[in-house]
């Protein structure tokens, strides 16, 4: 019940393209969606998060859809860029414990010139 | 601001010896966390500090593996004996307070022969 499921593994667009990433949980406690992006050598990195009072939150070109009742949020990136190559994680937390970031698998995602 | 900063980055050992890794959370942080990424397991929490004091302590592996923090600017996680197995990227976090944004270092990569 503590798992974050994401999907897909890795991804590849070609530049412009919009790819989506997706995650499941199980645990109705979790209030806190963050999205982190990590680059070869480096420590993650928060990108977006949302709260599930709402549906969808923006930050630049990158959006998270939020669905409350399935249980499920992606990461949308507009207009991806070369520079955007990078793995991706989602994490949830929960009120009773709001330091444990339950991270998902991570996903590869590569952005082509 | 220095961010979260972790020495050594870099660590390759014999499998019995000791290892210590070391972490100076950002100035201010309350909130220290050690995690441990892996291929197969990805990214774990392993011990969770609130002003200077574990809280969790649950996602320890063993007791070969301790963490100490003995004021706020300053924390070890060590390994003793290491084994092959404790081969991974460890990374230290630390946040403002429980609940907010987490802040990772650059990580050390430990590599037990």
């Amino acid at each position: 019940q503590q798992q974050v499921k994401q999907s897909p593994q890795s991804l590849i667009v070609q530049k412009g393209g919009i790819p989506i990433i997706n995650c499941a949980y199980e645990n109705t406690a979790f209030d806190y969606f963050p999205w982190y992006q990590q680059f070869p050598g480096k420590g993650p990195a928060l990108l977006i998060a949302i709260r599930p009072d709402v549906s969808e939150k923006k930050e630049g070109r990158f959006t998270i859809s939020f669905n409350k009742s399935a249980k499920q949020f992606s990461l949308h990136i507009m207009d991806s860029q070369p520079g955007d190559s990078a793995t991706y994680f989602c994490a949830a937390s929960g009120m009773d414990s709001s330091y444990k970031l339950i991270f998902g698998s991570g996903t590869r995602l590569l952005v082509r010139p | 601001d220095a961010g979260v900063i972790q020495s050594p980055r870099h660590e390759v050992t014999e499998m019995g010896q000791e290892v210590t890794l070391r972490c100076k959370p950002i100035s201010g942080h309350n909130s220290l966390f050690w995690y441990r990424q892996t291929m197969m397991r990805g990214l774990e929490l392993l011990i969770y500090f609130n002003n200077n004091v574990p809280i969790d302590d649950s996602g320890m592996p063993e007791d070969r593996f301790s963490a100490k923090m003995p004021n706020a600017s300053f924390s070890t996680l060590k390994i003793q004996p290491s084994e092959p197995r404790d081969s991974a990227v460890y990374f230290c976090a630390s946040s403002l307070i429980a609940g907010e944004t987490q802040y990772f270092g650059p990580g050390t990569r430990l590599l037990v022969l």
